[in-house]
């Protein structure tokens, strides 16, 4: 069962323009949601991260959204650069231990 | 700190041999879990560990894979008999329960392919 899910599962954007990546839960007993960047014959590496009781959190370009009521947050990629590219995976932990559950992963492309 | 190593970095067996991929977790990290990644299924989580002990191994596809980790700096996972459908990059991270929020550290991966 999928806990987090993510959408789209790719996407392709033009230099400049507007990366938005959603992902959505169900489990309440989420806590903390981080964003992975993935390149190529690489592991994941944490980009940004927020917990539940702030809305938005912002490091340079990259921003997370996050609406507790609707249990969706969305990582939003400002002024969008070739060297984004990469796979983006949103992730939860639960609150009973250290796990981080992943969504399905978006490749994402930035055209010069 | 050299962060997560895993070895080998690739790995090609034929179908039936054992396959064990190693993990070295950062010094200090008291979890340590197991993912793998295909291009259908993304990123699953194996078998997790907390201070060396399994908390949770329901992400373990069948009994021809095993998990242990002996000792706070080790880890290694075994499928024994290898098939094709287990190719995939495995990937060993760990993490520190005394920092929050939570950073998993994810090593480079084993690619492997089973032929």
């Amino acid at each position: 069962q999928q806990q987090v899910k993510q959408s789209p599962q790719s996407l392709i954007v033009q230099k400049g323009g507007i990366s938005i990546i959603n992902c959505a839960y169900e489990n309440t007993a989420f806590d903390y949601f981080p964003w992975y960047q993935q390149f190529p014959g690489k592991g994941p590496a944490l980009l940004i991260a927020i917990r539940p009781d702030v809305s938005e959190k912002k490091e340079g370009r990259f921003t997370i959204s996050f609406n507790k009521s609707a249990k969706q947050f969305s990582l939003h990629i400002m002024d969008s650069q070739p060297g984004d590219s990469a796979t983006y995976f949103c992730a939860a932990r639960n609150n009973a231990g250290n796990m981080l559950t992943f969504g399905g992963g978006t490749r994402l492309m930035v055209k010069p | 700190d050299a962060g997560v190593i895993q070895s080998p970095r690739h790995e090609v067996t034929e179908m039936g041999q054992e396959v064990t991929l190693r993990c070295k977790p950062i010094s200090g990290h008291d979890y340590l879990f197991w993912y793998r990644q295909t291009m259908m299924r993304g990123l699953e989580l194996l078998i997790y560990f907390n201070n060396n002990v399994p908390i949770d191994d329901s992400g373990m596809p069948e009994d021809r894979f095993s998990a242990k980790m002996p000792n706070a700096s080790f880890s290694t996972l075994k499928i024994q008999p290898s098939e094709p459908r287990d190719s995939a990059v495995y990937f060993c991270a760990s993490s520190s329960e005394q920092v929050f929020p939570t950073e998993a550290f994810f090593g480079q991966g084993t690619r492997l392919t089973v032929v």
